[in-house]
């Protein structure tokens, strides 16, 4: 059963900050991996999809990367602004389009 | 842009009660899901339908039932509700194409047993 945890659970870095989020898997057999942010009370956005023959996408100041063979992927975030505080939460895609979270972590980036 | 609407942001139900929550989607995506998600453990899969019709057990489906009369509309049913039904519930569609199977999110329900 595949397996995605995210770290650190919680992160507060001052403005203009780069920061790096660290997402693992257990099961290398993916078709691709997704980062998500979700505001407090609110739904998912996705960010930045990678297929799992590729090695990163760039998204603006947002940078993600994927190691497939060692379950690894970081979503890199280049000087950090307050309007970046949410949680940031890492999926990957197994058979049937089927998409299974890490626990997030917890952005506060502080004026 | 796509929009995945779900009909409730906040709901407030009573133990045995049977709920309804609903998703509509306007992008004709084949695709649609319906996670919870609660503190510590994250999102998890209740049910997902390919196609009109077709429903797929997610990995927590048990207390729940799903309805897809038509492609737009994709509905999550608590035949009794319980005080451990009580969570976030979210909803998504997906187009079926290789390799562009981006989720769509709504804002989510946050329900309530009591």
């Amino acid at each position: 059963k595949q397996e995605v945890t995210q770290i650190p659970a919680a992160l507060s870095v001052p403005e203009g900050e780069n920061l790096v989020l660290n997402c693992s898997f257990t099961d290398s057999a993916i078709y691709n991996l997704q980062w998500f942010r979700q505001d407090p009370g609110k739904g998912l956005t996705s960010l930045l999809l990678i297929q799992s023959s590729q090695r990163e996408q760039t998204s603006g100041r947002l940078n993600a990367s994927l190691d497939k063979s060692s379950g690894r992927s970081t979503l890199y975030i280049a000087a950090s602004q307050p309007g970046d505080s949410a949680t940031y939460l890492c999926a990957v895609t197994g058979g049937g389009n089927k998409l299974t979270f890490g626990t997030g972590t917890q952005l506060k980036v502080e004026l | 842009d796509v929009k995945v609407t779900q009909s409730s942001r906040y709901l407030v139900k009573r133990t045995g009660e049977k709920v309804f929550l609903e998703c509509v989607q306007d992008m004709d995506h084949e695709n649609m899901f319906w996670y919870r998600q609660d503190p510590g453990l994250g999102l998890r899969l209740i049910y997902f339908s390919y196609d009109v019709k077709m429903k797929e057990k997610g990995d927590i489906p048990e207390g729940y039932s799903v309805s897809r009369e038509k492609k737009e509309r994709f509905s999550l049913i608590l035949e009794s509700a319980s005080t451990n039904q009580t969570s976030m519930y979210l909803c998504a569609s997906s187009p079926d194409r290789v390799g562009k199977n981006i989720q769509y999110f709504g804002a989510g329900t946050r329900l309530s047993v009591l």
